[in-house]
């Protein structure tokens, strides 16, 4: 069973390109979230599908970012015009929905996308 | 906001138990308390969770007070590779997928 897996694992850009990181989730997990954290805090969520819907954006999440799961597998997080505020790691995470009644999914992380904006 | 508080840092000499607390005092009766852990330039590792009962894996133990105010991980016997900084997280239990919390944790560092 492979793990959820990132590409690229380092990303250096100059302000105001564009960058785009995929995620590929854990086979058979229905769910995908993307987070981002800076040097010395905890990740920060960014948003979350269900399938190949998106259904809860965090208001970190500026018209500049844009997430897409066409197909319910794996997932594309971009930025446009990037700022040197942007430089992070993001996470992306994935989980399994469990049955009606039942604890709430666990999300099991990528190593991440380290973002470096020049 | 978290909703947990945990010592900015720990100390565990190798081959000891590691014992770290976490304080959730606003708890509510349909959320779960999840340890994740995040070992330097990784992503985080999810490590154990639980509701009312004591629960224990392969990789540690959570200890959940009967009032469920405060819960311990216990990592039985440290070992240098169990440096990392410790989440302590406090999840509603519900079919929709919601979003981890994490605060800034517990650095804890295993020393030899």
């Amino acid at each position: 069973d492979t793990g959820v897996s990132q590409n690229p694992r380092h990303k250096i850009t100059k302000r105001g390109q564009n960058v785009t990181f995929r995620c590929d989730p854990i086979s058979e997990h229905n769910r995908l979230y993307w987070y981002r954290q800076t040097l010395g805090q905890g990740p920060e969520f960014l948003t979350y599908f269900q399938n190949e819907a998106q259904l809860e954006k965090s208001r970190l999440l500026s018209d500049r970012f844009s997430a897409e799961r066409p197909k319910g597998s794996f997932s594309t997080l971009e930025i446009q015009r990037t700022e040197q505020g942007d430089s992070a790691m993001y996470l992306c995470a994935s989980s399994k929905s469990t049955l009606a009644g039942g604890p709430t999914d666990t999300q099991y992380f990528g190593p991440g996308t380290r973002l470096t904006v020049l | 906001d978290a909703k947990t508080t945990q010592p900015t840092s720990m100390d565990c000499a190798e081959g000891r138990a590691a014992n770290l607390p976490c304080n959730h005092s606003t708890i509510s009766g349909n959320e779960y308390v999840y340890w994740y852990r995040q070992i330097h330039s990784q992503g985080p590792q999810y490590i154990i969770h639980g509701l009312k009962n004591n629960e224990t894996n392969e990789m540690a133990s959570l200890i959940i007070t009967e009032d469920r105010k405060s819960s311990t991980l216990i990592l039985p016997h440290a070992t240098l590779r169990d440096t990392a900084v410790y989440y302590c997280i406090v999840r509603v239990a519900n079919q929709a997928g919601t979003a981890l919390i994490f605060g800034k944790g517990t650095t804890l560092s295993v020393s030899s």
